[in-house]
């Protein structure tokens, strides 16, 4: 099945650096890529997607790039805030097969003022 | 904006009594998922749900484990006789499915098992 790892496990950087969280699947049927913040008490709330007839996308400071050949995909977020601070959670599923979402470990964003 | 919501917050069970956690998904969802967090761990899938019956289960789900939609809002997750290693966050999701579409996450239920 799927495996989804996911690196650094955690990353402090200064208010206005760019943070980069890099994943890896093993699954090439898996075809969407979603990328979910946790706050402290609160559910997964998804911030950005991207399917895989897609290279990039952005939204804002965010942006995600997947590279379908060596199974990798990023999430960009540039001008960090304080208020980025969380848990970022990479996953990925096979819409139109599972659809379940296979989730990688995280990683703990500190954005320091 | 429409939101998944879960009740209780946080339950704290007896080990080997019934727990029932409790979920509104978004109101023209279609397909409806459990997925649960042991503290520290990954975010892990247990099943869907759709057209009232389970679509996928994952070697978690095993018999002590059931979901059921009552009624129109409702989405159940049933542990019958819990154990310790169930303490976990239990989240809930929805989507309208068909493929390509997100899902939404509650905020979860923290299940307590003492």
């Amino acid at each position: 099945g799927e495996n989804v790892e996911q690196h650094p496990s955690t990353l402090s950087v200064q208010e206005g650096d760019s943070a980069v969280i890099k994943c890896t699947y093993s699954d090439s049927a898996s075809n969407y890529f979603p990328w979910y913040k946790q706050e402290l008490g609160k559910g997964p709330q998804l911030i950005i997607d991207i399917r895989s007839n897609v290279g990039e996308k952005k939204d804002q400071r965010i942006a995600v790039t997947l590279n379908k050949t060596a199974k990798h995909f990023s999430l960009h977020i540039t001008e960090t805030q304080p208020e980025d601070s969380a848990v970022y959670f990479c996953a990925a599923s096979n819409q139109g097969g599972s659809e379940k979402l296979v989730f990688g470990k995280g990683m703990k964003l500190t954005v320091n003022p | 904006e429409p939101e998944v919501t879960q009740t209780p917050s946080h339950q704290v069970t007896q080990m080997g009594q019934e727990v029932i956690l409790r979920c509104v998904p978004i109101s023209n969802h279609l397909y409806f998922y459990w997925y649960r967090q042991i503290l520290g761990q990954k975010v892990e899938f247990l099943v869907s749900f759709y057209n009232n019956e389970i679509s996928e289960k994952s070697e978690i789900f095993d018999d002590q484990f059931s979901v059921e939609r009552p009624d129109g809002s409702n989405f159940t997750l049933k542990i019958r006789s819990t154990k310790l290693e169930d303490s976990a966050m239990y989240f809930c999701a929805s989507n309208s499915g068909g493929g390509n579409q997100p899902q939404h996450f509650g905020d979860g239920t923290r299940l307590s098992i003492l």
